[in-house]
């Protein structure tokens, strides 16, 4: 079974609408993230948390905001969705030592019309 | 400021070496990562340098860190068809927030 899991795989919807992305992690991990990825821009940095108490704002957090349910959930809403939000959206989690490698979710498609 | 730039393209004929480069501008840098992304996937981590390191070498690849110049390097010996992907750099910075930094990837394209 895969340790970063995301919901829905993709999705498609239409502008105004309110969204909601869903990861799971089974790695234990205290640190979360939330990226987007564009073609030609690489990741960008949404959201980040490193524990459940502690939320930090990324490079692009404009028009999202994120809730950390529990150490293993991380979810990402788009109050208000618009088509410039159209772009890949991936989690990742850390851990606390050595090489601070993250470990991604196999990504969400989110298209907004 | 922190950025770190790549090539967003490379063709390499099977069997070549595929060499990929990347540069990055904080000096404070810890680890210095290449990422991978085969189609439909997410990240994952291929190879790590930590930053007192000049080279690391894991079967086909070879990692080469010049922290003079802030260039890294990742050589993929004998390339074959698998190694089709994006390749992400990135450097970890260390203060409080620990934050990884990703280039915009290098999409890797085989040669018949």
């Amino acid at each position: 079974d895969a340790d970063v899991t995301q919901t829905p795989r993709n999705r498609i919807t239409k502008t105004g609408k309110r969204i909601m992305l869903e990861c799971s992690q089974t790695k234990g991990h205290d640190r979360m993230y939330w990226y987007r990825q564009d073609p030609g821009l690489g990741l960008r940095l949404i959201y980040y948390s490193f524990d459940v108490k502690d939320i930090n704002k990324g490079e692009i957090s404009d028009g999202y905001s994120v809730s950390r349910q529990a150490q293993a959930k991380f979810s990402l809403s788009l109050e208000s969705a618009i088509p410039n939000q159209t772009a890949l959206y991936f989690c990742a989690t850390s851990g606390r030592q050595g090489s601070n490698e993250q470990f991604f979710g196999p990504g969400t498609r989110l298209t907004v019309l | 400021g922190e950025d770190v730039e790549q090539s967003l393209f490379l063709s390499v004929r099977e069997g070549d070496s595929s060499v990929i480069n990347c540069t990055y501008t904080d000096s404070s840098s810890t680890y210095l990562y290449w990422y991978k992304q085969e189609p439909g996937a997410g990240l994952q981590l291929l190879t790590y340098i930590f930053s007192n390191m000049d080279m690391k070498q894991d079967q086909r690849l070879t990692v080469l860190l010049n922290k003079k110049d802030k260039h890294l390097s990742l050589r993929i010996a004998d390339t074959q068809t698998g190694d089709s992907a994006i390749y992400f750099c990135a450097e970890s910075i260390l203060d409080r927030d620990d934050k990884i930094i990703f280039g915009k990837g290098t999409r890797l394209h085989i040669l018949p």
